[in-house]
């Protein structure tokens, strides 16, 4: 079983929808985050979260939002989906002691809003 | 504003040669750098990483160079391998808010050619 689990793998959905992106972990790291990939720009963080009471907006928060729902679960919003929300997502979560600030990924969502 | 930058979207080197990909970061606060490897459908995987008080770190065929003088580093695969095939992204982390937090590339897809 994978470390870093993200629900679902693909989802295609319609402009103006809600929809909800799951994370969970078995790492037992307190660091969560969300990051979404598009061709040419790498990985843009969205939101993170160093424990269940801390939400912080990344560098690209607006139109989405966050839940820690527990110290391994993290999920992400789109409160109303548009199309240039099409893009891979995925959750990382890190250990705080972890000098490197190594992240762990999951597999990614693709998702696309049409 | 891009604050790490890889320029070559793509790379392709002959199986056995020295794949060398480069990246370039703007910030003299980073004080940690990594690199992450990624297969189709699957999350970005640690690969190597560096501090910022050495200049290099080697790992089997893996090695990676920090010229902070330039604000460049690199990362040398030797020799190269079919495997080797995947999209790298370079990351750079630094201190914000008491804790580390890592800005990625735009990634450069390497191709292996037997």
């Amino acid at each position: 079983d994978a470390d870093v689990t993200q629900t679902p793998r693909n989802r295609i959905t319609k402009t103006g929808k809600r929809i909800m992106l799951e994370c969970s972990q078995t790492k037992g790291h307190d660091r969560m985050y969300w990051y979404r990939q598009d061709p040419g720009l790498g990985l843009r963080l969205i939101y993170y979260s160093f424990d269940v009471k801390d939400i912080n907006k990344g560098e690209i928060s607006d139109g989405y939002s966050v839940s820690r729902q527990a110290q391994a679960k993290f999920s992400l919003s789109l409160e109303s989906a548009i199309p240039n929300q099409t893009a891979l997502y995925f959750c990382a979560t890190s250990d705080e002691n972890h000098g490197a600030a190594e992240a762990f990924f999951g597999q990614g969502t693709r998702l696309t809003v049409v | 504003d891009q604050q790490v930058k890889q320029n070559s979207p793509s790379l392709s080197v002959q199986e056995g040669r020295i794949s060398i990909l480069n990246c370039d970061y703007t910030n003299s606060m980073f004080d940690y750098f990594l690199w992450y490897k990624k297969y189709p459908a699957e999350g970005p995987t640690f690969l190597i990483s560096i501090s910022s008080i050495k200049d290099k770190n080697e790992d089997g065929r893996f090695t990676v160079f920090l010229n902070k003088s330039a604000k460049h580093l690199s990362l040398h695969i030797v020799p190269s391998q079919p495997g080797d095939s995947a999209v790298y992204f370079c990351a750079a982390s630094a201190k914000y808010q008491g804790a580390q937090k890592l800005v990625f590339g735009q990634g450069t897809r390497l191709t292996i050619n037997p």
